[in-house]
């Protein structure tokens, strides 16, 4: 089965600094990723998707990620952290060898103190 | 449009009774889905229905039944209820499947004690 791994439990940025959050891929043949974002006692919201073409996929609330194939990750960035940007992160891949099953990650909780 | 809603936001139940969880979209999709998410496992699949009249098993499928009578509606229940189904469940929908965006709702907070 495909899925996705997000190595970090907690991520803790000071505001105004840049923020990275990882996810590295494990999928047979090409893969289609996404991140979501999760607001206290609320439902995830999408942030952006590779399916194809660049590299350098541009989302919502200024994020974007990085596909990078060779390394098989997909790693969510942002040039000036919020604290408003604080939430759960989930990256999520589609399993194309189970009825294209969305696999989510475990989550990673950004913090951003001011 | 109010997208996705989810009733109930909560509920308390004892081991062995049923309920039913009520999954609403106005957007129009045709893919619907239940999640459950628990602490440090992201979300998991239980079931999906690809259109009105259809559902399919998900990854966690066990003790748990859908319908999908309506375009509109999924309903997830559970017929006797396991304190292994405390979590949160969360109902999302897309236009299709493949490489679309799901929409998801608040979620329902379930206890069985």
């Amino acid at each position: 089965a495909q899925s996705v791994a997000q190595p970090e439990d907690q991520v803790n940025v000071a505001e105004g600094n840049p923020l990275t959050v990882k996810c590295t891929y494990s999928v047979s043949g090409n893969p289609y990723l996404f991140w979501y974002v999760q607001y206290p006692n609320r439902g995830l919201q999408f942030l952006l998707k590779y399916i194809t073409g660049d590299n350098l996929v541009k989302g919502s609330y200024g994020f974007e990620a990085e596909f990078n194939k060779s390394q098989t990750s997909f790693h969510l960035k942002k040039p000036s952290a919020l604290v408003s940007d604080s939430a759960l992160y989930f990256c999520a891949v589609r399993d194309l060898y189970n009825n294209n099953d969305m696999r989510f990650g475990a989550g990673t909780r950004l913090t951003v103190k001011p | 449009n109010a997208g996705v809603t989810q009733t109930p936001k909560f509920r308390v139940l004892k081991t062995g009774q049923s309920m039913t969880l009520l999954c609403a979209q106005d957007m129009n999709h045709e893919y619907m889905y239940w999640y459950r998410q628990d602490p440090g496992m992201g979300l998991r699949l239980i079931h999906y229905s690809v259109g009105e009249g259809t559902t399919a098993k998900g990854e966690v499928p066990d003790g748990y039944n859908v319908s999908r009578l309506k375009k509109q509606n999924f309903l997830l229940g559970l017929e006797s209820a396991a304190p292994s189904q405390t979590s949160v469940y969360f109902c999302a929908s897309s236009v299709r499947q493949r490489t679309d965006t799901q929409y998801f709702g608040p979620g329902t907070r379930l206890t069985v004690l």
